[in-house]
C-alpha cells in the first residue's frame, strides 16, 4: 500500500488564490518531499523537508511538517494558471534505503 | 545538461514479446530507480540500483529483470511483455544517501495489446 496518502484528490481554484495540499503516512521517516508534475511529463523535486524540520520555505512554495501526527502540508501562494499540474508527497522511510514512496497526488488546476 | 534519459519515449508491445527500456543518467549519480505509474496508483517502485553492482527489488518487481551496466545506465526488460503492464515507466537517479530529491526522466509510455 501506499506510503502517502493525500488531500484533496483534486482541487480547482482561481489565480491569485493560495492552494493547499495535506499529505499523510505511515512509517516514521528521515525526510518527505514533494513533486509537481505536468501532463505527461516527468516528475520534478520541489522541496525536501527532513523529519527535525517543521517548515520550509522555497519561492512560493512552503511546506510545513508534523511528525507526531505523521502529515505534512504544501502550500502555493499566489497561484498561476502555470502551477496546474499534479503534485505529490513522497517519504523517504527510515532504513528504507534512501527508496521514496509515493502518494497518489493531487490534481491542482489553477483557472485564470 | 541531459540530465536522465528514457529511451523509447512510447512503444506498443504484443504479449508475450519482449522489450528492454534503456535509462541513463549524466550527473554522476550512484543511485537509480525504475518506477511504474499508473492511474489512481501514484508511482509503484520496481526495482533499484543503490550503487553500481547492485540491484534490489521494489514494491512490484514481478515480470522485470534490471540491468546496471555502468555507473550511467540501468535498464528495465519484460521478458513476455503482459496486458497489466501497460504503464508509464519512469527512471529515477539521485546522488545517493539521505537528504537528495530525485531528477526524473520524461518517462515511457508503454502499451501492451
Amino acid at each position: 500500500s501506499q506510503q502517502g496518502e493525500e488531500d484533496p484528490q483534486a482541487l480547482s481554484i482561481q489565480e491569485g488564490e493560495n492552494a493547499t495540499m495535506n499529505c499523510s503516512y505511515k512509517t516514521s521517516i528521515n525526510n518527505l518531499q514533494w513533486y509537481r508534475q505536468n501532463s505527461g511529463r516527468g516528475l520534478v523535486h520541489l522541496i525536501l523537508i527532513r523529519s527535525n524540520e517543521r517548515e520550509k520555505h522555497s519561492g512560493r512554495l512552503r511546506v510545513t511538517l508534523d511528525t507526531s501526527k505523521k502529515s505534512s502540508s504544501l502550500l502555493i501562494t499566489a497561484s498561476r494558471a502555470a502551477d496546474t499540474a499534479s503534485y505529490f508527497c513522497a517519504t523517504d522511510a527510515w532504513g528504507g534505503g534512501s527508496r521514496l514512496t509515493f502518494g497518489e497526488g493531487t490534481q491542482l488546476t489553477v483557472n485564470p | 545538461n541531459a540530465g536522465v534519459t528514457q529511451t523509447p519515449k512510447f512503444q506498443v508491445l504484443k504479449t508475450g514479446q519482449s522489450m528492454t527500456l534503456q535509462c541513463a543518467q549524466d550527473m554522476n549519480h550512484n543511485s537509480m530507480y525504475w518506477y511504474r505509474q499508473d492511474p489512481g496508483m501514484g508511482l509503484r517502485l520496481i526495482y533499484y540500483s543503490a550503487s553500481e553492482g547492485t540491484t534490489d527489488k521494489g514494491e512490484v518487481p514481478n515480470g522485470y529483470n534490471v540491468s546496471r551496466l555502468n555507473k550511467r545506465e540501468f535498464s528495465l526488460r519484460l521478458e513476455s511483455a503482459a496486458p497489466s503492464q501497460t504503464s508509464v515507466y519512469f527512471c529515477a537517479s539521485t546522488p545517493g544517501g539521505m537528504g537528495y530529491g530525485y531528477t526524473f526522466g520524461s518517462g515511457t509510455r508503454l502499451t501492451v495489446v
